[in-house]
């Protein structure tokens, strides 16, 4: 069984088409990120939620919007895509609060904007 | 400033050989954790090892050590026994501060390591 899981594992499209990228982690956990690995390999993280609820929005451009339905799932949608998007995007979770909490990542949704 | 510096963009152990991968970190938070990933060719992120703030003692994970030196702020990996499968990009990460807030990572630019036969 996978901890988390993303899809799509791929995904290419047109500059200012609209996407999305699902998120589901079936560990229990109650908090779930959204992080950016660039072309240089640097991962920065966008986005936190703990308990459906945002905690953190790092300074993404508001054409990416994220949605967590529950605590098991952390949607991300981007509008009107830009060739600067073309990235690979984790998702994460953890369970908060705890100190040495690891984070696990899913296997991660390689975006390139044509 | 940099939160987390890898000095090192990439290097070559030789197989069954020890190395060490360097971090320096800046924080003035006293409560913060320090974590190192693993990233095959494939792309996964995987987990190898954890350094609390308030840890007496260095952690230790199977053939992964982490050196740390609260007072010159790094923490460094160190492999043991290198083996072919250890090629990939390491990652390390900060998280400051308490609570759901506080989980973030920051991470280091990555260091690429190719362990030669």
């Amino acid at each position: 069984d996978t901890a988390v899981s993303q899809t799509p594992k791929y995904l290419v499209t047109q500059m200012g088409n609209d996407k999305s990228i699902k998120c589901e982690q079936n560990l229990g956990h109650d908090t779930m990120y959204w992080y950016k690995q660039d072309s240089k390999k640097f991962l920065k993280i966008m986005f936190s939620y703990n308990n459906k609820e945002l905690i953190i929005n790092e300074t993404v451009p508001n054409r990416f919007s994220p949605k967590s339905p529950d605590k098991a799932h952390l949607n991300l949608h981007i509008n009107s895509l830009e060739l600067g998007d073309s990235a690979v995007y984790f998702c994460a979770s953890s369970q908060g609060g705890l100190r040495r909490a690891e984070q696990f990542f899913g296997p991660g949704t390689r975006l390139t904007v044509l | 400033a940099q939160k987390i510096t890898q000095t090192q963009p990439g290097m070559f152990v030789q197989e069954k050989e020890a190395v060490t991968l360097d971090c320096t970190y800046d924080t003035s938070d006293p409560s913060y954790g320090l974590f190192w990933y693993k990233q095959p060719s494939s792309g996964e992120m995987i987990f190898l090892i954890y350094q609390g703030s308030y840890d007496q003692q260095n952690a230790t994970e199977g053939r992964y050590s982490l050196n740390f030196q609260k007072a010159r702020k790094s923490a460094n990996l160190v492999i043991s026994a290198s083996q072919l499968g250890d090629s990939a990009m390491y990652f390390c990460a900060m998280r400051e501060g308490r609570g759901a807030a506080g989980n973030k990572l920051t991470f280091g630019g990555g260091t690429r390591v190719l362990v030669k036969p």
